[in-house]
């Protein structure tokens, strides 16, 4: 059971553009969002994360908008760079709690073109 | 400091051999836990351990064995390696709230 629908499944974006890519999830109970990247030949990192107590969360070019009502959120990429071409994938769970699972989405392959 | 090391970095198995692949982390983490990303899936849990001598499933967990006998050490074992296994497979640890900490992976073959 997919409970995190992720897309697009991939994406290409002019150098200085705008990468948008979007999560929904299903279980109302999840109340941590994190986005990962992943580069080749490496594993995923934490990107940026929000918790439901605000709605828009930036940190430089990178920025998580985040809907409570209708359970799913976004990551923006602005001013999007060559570098930023990597694996994208957002993940959801309860927070906290030793025994708390993180469910991924099935992942976006941005490309960003020079 | 290593973080979370995994190895083999690649393994190529005939269906019904078995292996072990390793995951160790110097970080002192309590949760460890594996995940394998197949193309078009994401990442998908197998096993989880929220501490030595405790273990749990996740969403995919058949075909798979772990044991936690220690903090830093959390194998991942196939007892009879069949195709569908071919995967990669990745250890990622926390430490409380942390974010997962990830390994760089296993590429896993099974011919």
């Amino acid at each position: 059971q997919q409970q995190v629908k992720q897309s697009p499944q991939s994406l290409i974006v002019q150098k200085g553009g705008i990468s948008i890519i979007n999560c929904a999830y299903e279980n109302t109970a999840f109340d941590y969002f994190p986005w990962y990247q992943q580069f080749p030949g490496k594993g995923p990192a934490l990107l940026i994360a929000i918790r439901p107590d605000v709605s828009e969360k930036k940190e430089g070019r990178f920025t998580i908008s985040f809907n409570k009502s209708a359970k799913q959120f976004s990551l923006h990429i602005m001013d999007s760079q060559p570098g930023d071409s990597a694996t994208y994938f957002c993940a959801a769970s309860k927070y906290g709690g030793a025994t708390n699972k993180l469910i991924f989405g099935t992942g976006t392959l941005l490309a960003v073109q020079p | 400091n290593a973080g979370v090391t995994q190895t083999p970095k690649f393994q190529v198995l005939k269906t019904g051999q078995s292996m072990t692949l390793q995951c160790a982390q110097d970080m002192n983490h309590e949760y460890m836990s594996w995940y394998r990303q197949d193309p078009g899936m994401g990442l998908r849990l197998i096993h989880y351990s929220v501490g030595a001598g405790i273990t749990d499933q996740g969403e995919v967990p058949n075909g798979y064995n772990v044991s936690r006998s220690t903090t830093e050490d959390f194998p991942l074992r196939l007892l009879s390696a069949a195709p569908s296994q071919t995967s990669v497979y990745f250890c990622a640890t926390r430490q409380g709230n942390s974010p997962l900490h990830f390994g760089n992976g296993t590429r896993l073959t099974v011919t």
